[in-house]
């Protein structure tokens, strides 16, 4: 099966400027997940859909992150403005509906802010 | 709150010598345990899960993993390594008093000599 595809790989921006990521999850996941990870760190989660819904957005930062699933498929997440802080790993994921099933992830887009 | 914590930030071993990666965690209810392994500029692949029942868990490409409820560890173990092992490994946990979010550890890099 085809895996979770990402778009682009590697992004450079100056601050302030705006940028945008896409995601194609697996086929059939319902479930799909932003996860920002830090060098050096673990992922954490940015926002969770369950088809086109929000189910957890508590840990986005809604004043300059924005993400949205229109049609319960593809998914976009953007940034604007960009800090330098935003220097970081954008992980998307899938899964299967359900708390136990295992998340599936892209390999990301690498996002460097100057 | 949930927690998890990887003690050790670097694992060292040879080719042909077991490799034990360790995680505890700290959760309220019931955790849902997960093992992810991360190579270089790709996103997490998923090795292993234990949800409920049989406390030693299967998983891929020969690893498996000990659920020890009264020590709240989730080891991970591989009989022996492989140079193809050295990658960064990352433990992490859901229950339901954190609306099942996944969090995850800060990772642990392995390097497997020859």
């Amino acid at each position: 099966e085809a895996g979770v595809a990402q778009s682009p790989r590697y992004k450079i921006i100056e601050k302030r400027q705006s940028v945008a990521f896409w995601c194609n999850p697996i086929s059939g996941h319902a479930t799909l997940y932003w996860y920002q990870q830090i060098l050096g760190q673990g992922p954490k989660l940015l926002i969770q859909f369950q088809n086109n819904g929000v189910v957890d957005d508590s840990q986005l930062p809604k004043d300059r992150f924005s993400a949205e699933r229109l049609k319960g498929v593809d998914s976009t997440l953007k940034i604007q403005p960009a800090k330098l802080e935003d220097s970081a790993v954008y992980l998307c994921a899938s899964s299967l509906e359900g708390d136990n099933q295992p998340q599936h992830f892209g390999d990301g887009t690498r996002l460097s802010i100057l | 709150a949930q927690s998890v914590a990887q003690p050790e930030d670097q694992v060292n071993v040879a080719e042909g010598n077991p490799l034990t990666v360790k995680c505890t965690y700290s959760v309220s209810g019931n955790p849902y345990l997960f093992w992810y392994v991360q190579y270089p500029n790709r996103g997490l692949q998923f090795l292993l899960k234990y949800i409920t029942g049989d406390n030693l868990v299967k998983g891929s490409y020969g690893f498996e993993a000990e659920f020890n409820k009264s020590q709240t560890s989730f080891h991970l173990k591989k009989p022996s390594a492989l140079v193809s092992d050295s990658a960064l490994y990352f433990c992490a946990v859901r229950d339901v008093a954190n609306d099942y979010k996944l969090s995850f550890g800060a990772g642990t890099t392995v390097t497997v000599r020859a």
